[in-house]
């Protein structure tokens, strides 16, 4: 059965404590893996498509891997202002050119 | 940075009462989707369109009905709210072909009382 987990469910971060989100997924014929952040009350922000096992993509403190397995998302020395629910969502062959998200990962990052 | 358009942002009405939410996008994107989110849960995907008067249902069982008729623009329906219709909806769109990200609107939370 085709599925996207996410892993741990919710993560607590002090400041500047690097830590990684996990995303599993057992997909046919992996077309792209994205990964989202969502802020509370709005709607996902795009960050990161990864296309085959691999790859890498950063963008300031994020960092994100793929294998063909999983893909990682590494944060780096984190601040507050990177609290959010990260997404992974995952587009294949058997859903044509629709996506199937993951349930999320809530950081929190204290001060 | 996405230019969707999700109106209203917030929407409180009672029972019975009929419902359109709006969505509008200004890329020329012709896959236009929405989910239903409901608060700490993940995005379920209840409708979606590839293209002009092309609409199918999603994943997620929703007695919504949706239209498109142009390209921007990709409206959502209640005809009768519920309570059970209570959620925060997103509109997303995305260009044809495949590993095409998806852009969100800002969502609509809809509460029906």
């Amino acid at each position: 059965e085709d599925q996207v987990t996410q892993s741990p469910e919710a993560l607590r971060l002090q400041e500047g404590e690097s830590s990684s989100l996990n995303c599993s997924y057992t997909v046919s014929g992996l077309r792209g893996l994205f990964w989202y952040r969502q802020d509370p009350g709005k709607g996902p922000e795009f960050l990161f498509t990864l296309y085959s096992a691999g790859e890498e993509k950063e963008k300031e403190r994020l960092k994100a891997t793929l294998t063909k397995k999983e893909s990682f998302l590494h944060i780096t020395a984190p601040k507050p202002e990177d609290s959010a629910t990260y997404l992974c969502a995952v587009q294949a062959d058997n859903y044509g050119q629709n996506f199937v998200f993951g349930p999320g990962t809530r950081l929190s990052v204290l001060p | 940075e996405a230019d969707i358009y999700q109106t209203p942002r917030y929407l409180v009405i009672g029972t019975g009462k009929k419902i359109t939410l709006e969505c509008s996008q200004t890329m020329g994107h012709d896959k236009m989707y929405w989910y239903q989110q409901d608060p700490g849960m993940e995005l379920h995907l209840i409708h979606y369109s590839y293209g002009v008067n092309s609409t199918e249902k999603g994943d997620l069982s929703s007695e919504s009905t949706v239209s498109r008729i142009r390209t921007e623009h990709f409206p959502l329906t209640l005809e009768s709210a519920r309570p059970s219709h209570t959620s925060q909806y997103l509109c997303a769109s995305r260009e044809t072909g495949y590993s095409y990200e998806q852009y969100f609107g800002p969502g609509t939370r809809l509460t029906v009382t």
